[in-house]
């Protein structure tokens, strides 16, 4: 299977917390981008990072790239409850003229008020 | 600008019936793309369609099939249906033809198989 790897499969912090994801994957990428989705309705995107990119912030939350690697991570800064959800990171892979895009196996969490 | 849309949000059929859901993608996407999510399986792509041609085709087999009309809308259909099919069906839109941009996903249609 193409499909990437996330973990941990299910995270739960406190308000406030920071909340960190990681995603492998197996193929050379165009860019990897994160959604969040809440409880089986439609994905929300959240960050875009392309494959000469290392970092890259949106708000509270930092994606980090390292290609030699073949991972990202996700970090949600002070978190909150409305945070709860899951989180999955989606690559582009490399040679592709089209938008497939290739998920994850997905992060759920759960943020306690 | 409204969001992708999917009609309809809920479908109930029999094994061994077939189901056409339709998608509407933003204004002025020219790509569609469509991908099943399973507990079991997770996110899969099925097809994508850019100005009425299928750009690509994820593994799935010939039971499942889609067409783009002239204004970007975007049917899929699933004939034969097998209980394993029930799942949510989500459909993205995006603007260009490369994929550095993102894609804008509808709140899929939940597929029940009985």
């Amino acid at each position: 299977s193409q499909q990437g790897e996330e973990d941990p499969q299910a995270l739960s912090i406190q308000e406030g917390e920071n909340a960190t994801m990681n995603c492998s994957y197996k193929t050379s990428i165009n860019n990897l981008q994160w959604y969040r989705q809440n409880s089986g309705r439609g994905l929300v995107h959240l960050i875009l990072i392309r494959s000469n990119e290392r970092e890259k912030h949106s708000g509270r939350l930092r994606v980090t790239l390292d290609t030699s690697k073949k991972s990202s991570s996700l970090l949600i800064t002070a978190s909150r409850a409305a945070d709860t959800a899951s989180y999955f990171c989606a690559t582009d892979p490399a040679g592709g003229a089209t938008n497939k895009l290739i998920f994850g196996t997905g992060t759920l969490l759960a943020v306690q008020p | 600008k409204a969001g992708v849309t999917q009609t309809p949000r809920y479908l109930i059929k029999t094994r061994g019936q077939q189901v056409t859901l339709s998608c509407s993608p933003i204004s002025g996407h020219r790509s569609v793309s469509w991908y099943q999510q399973t507990p079991g399986q997770g996110l899969q792509f099925l097809f994508e369609y850019f100005s009425e041609t299928q750009r690509n085709k994820g593994n799935f087999p010939g039971r499942f099939s889609g067409r783009q009309f002239s204004n970007s809308r975007s049917e899929m259909n699933v004939s034969t249906l097998e209980l394993g099919d029930s799942a949510l069906y989500l459909c993205a839109s995006s603007t260009r033809e490369s994929s550095y941009n993102e894609q804008f996903f509808g709140p899929g249609t939940r597929l029940t198989v009985l």
